[in-house]
């Protein structure tokens, strides 16, 4: 079956320190994979993409994204934290038997700490 | 710059209601989407359109009923508004192309009394 997994429900990181929010995937077909970002009482926010090419992805507000075939993952990365990131992530990826839904995480809650 | 608008920010209906949610694009997009998200299960596709008067049901359809008459304006209908519809609804507008982003709108939070 074709998942989308945040293994965790919330990460906490003090300010200036880097952190990471993990996306694993399981899809038929080539991966597209997306992350969002939401901030309180908002909707959601295109953060990056990947689609093909350089596994390095980059994108709004200093964050990347490093896409990992083997270990199917595609965990969201920024080398230090404002707390100002503090918001709701959702990692998501393309379903291969559709073209035009994706599937989503649950959700990861980042909260960075001064 | 896109912009995808929703007709209300919050909204306090009664069980039994009629409720319409309505959800404005300008960026003349083909596809547009209805979600509706829980806490800890992310978003759940509730219906898609991929262009005018064609809808496709998604992962949770049963409730909602969709209108597309207009290209720029998807409708999320709920025919008869229960508790367990009380959530945050989102609508998202993308071209046809599926590598595309989708952009999102600030969203509704339902509450069914």
């Amino acid at each position: 079956a074709q998942s989308v997994a945040q293994p965790e429900d919330q990460v906490n990181v003090a300010e200036g320190n880097p952190l990471t929010v993990k996306c694993t995937y399981s899809v038929s077909g080539n991966p597209y994979l997306f992350w969002y970002v939401q901030y309180p009482n908002r909707g959601l926010q295109f953060l990056l993409k990947y689609i093909t090419g350089d596994n390095l992805v980059k994108g709004s507000y200093g964050f990347e994204a490093e896409f990992n075939k083997s270990q199917t993952s595609f965990h969201l990365k920024k080398p230090s934290a404002l707390v100002s990131d503090s918001a709701l992530y959702f990692c998501a990826v393309r379903d291969g038997g559709s073209n035009y839904q994706l599937i989503w995480g649950a959700g990861t809650k980042l909260i960075i700490k001064p | 710059d896109v912009k995808v608008t929703q007709s209300s920010r919050y909204l306090v209906k009664r069980t039994g209601e009629k409720v319409f949610l309505e959800c404005v694009q300008d960026m003349d997009h083909e596809n547009m989407f209805w979600y509706r998200q829980d806490p800890g299960l992310g978003l759940r596709l509730i219906y898609f359109s991929y262009d005018v008067k064609m809808k496709e049901k998604g992962d949770i359809p049963e409730g909602y009923s969709v209108s597309r008459e207009k290209k720029e304006r998807f409708s999320l209908i709920l025919e008869s508004a229960s508790t367990n519809q009380t959530s945050m609804y989102l609508c998202a507008s993308r071209t046809g192309d599926w590598g595309d982003t989708q952009y999102f709108g600030p969203g509704t939070r339902l509450t069914v009394l």
